[in-house]
């Protein structure tokens, strides 16, 4: 069965500061991998997915992630955060039905 | 607004009563997902639809939940005997096939969620 870790649930930056939180995934087949975000209170809005090609996305609001699949991992960055950033975010893992698994989320505080 | 809108958005009740949420997908998404995130944690599959069939139900769907979706559009899902446990956030969401099919990559359009709250 699929699985996604998100090791660090709480993570604290400051604005400007540059950002990576980290995903690992366990999948039998060829990953199909998604960050998302959340707003408190709020759903979850899509920032990036990856399936095949590239292993360098680009998302929106300026995240990137990068595929390895011998580290079997789909990391986030971003260059400089914002403190309009400040949300959890979720990594996930689709089967082929197109349901997703979801990693526990970290939590990104910006400080001023 | 054509996003993926649920009903309620908040719902408060006490234990043992039961509860019924609505999820109103993109018009044109003929496949619907249920999923719980309780605090602290990421959402959990429930179940899922293609049209009007209910394909797939998680184990955590115990046989107080039921959903349905009877004319393909949108879909509800009811909680009988509500418990403690039942407390948390429950998303909708939505895909469209891709040419060709559904795609392990096709990108899920979420709902706000309802958030339960069973005192």
């Amino acid at each position: 069965a699929q699985s996604v870790t998100q090791p660090d649930i709480h993570i604290t930056v400051s604005e400007g500061a540059s950002l990576e939180l980290r995903c690992n995934y366990s999948y039998g087949a060829t990953p199909y991998l998604f960050w998302y975000v959340q707003s408190p209170g709020q759903g979850l809005q899509l920032l990036l997915k990856y399936f095949s090609g590239d292993t360098l996305v680009q998302g929106i609001k300026g995240f990137e992630a990068e595929f390895k699949r011998s580290q079997s991992s789909f990391n986030l960055r971003k260059p400089s955060v914002h403190w309009s950033d400040a949300a959890e975010y979720f990594c996930a893992v689709n089967t082929n039905a197109g349901k997703s698994t979801f990693g526990d989320g970290t939590t990104l505080t910006v400080k001023p | 607004d054509t996003g993926v809108s649920q009903d309620p958005r908040h719902k408060i009740t006490k234990r043992g009563q039961n509860v019924t949420f609505r999820c109103d997908p993109i018009s044109e998404h003929n496949r619907l997902y249920w999923y719980r995130q309780t605090l602290g944690q990421g959402p959990e599959f429930l179940t899922y639809f293609q049209n009007e069939a209910q394909l797939e139900k998680s184990r955590l769907l115990s046989d107080r939940f039921s959903a349905e979706r009877p004319k393909g559009s949108f879909s509800t899902l009811e909680i009988q005997r509500t418990e403690q446990g039942d407390s948390a956030m429950y998303l909708c969401a939505s895909i469209s096939p891709a040419t060709g099919g559904y795609n392990s990559y096709n990108e899920q359009f979420f709902g706000p969620g309802t958030r339960l709250t069973v005192l």
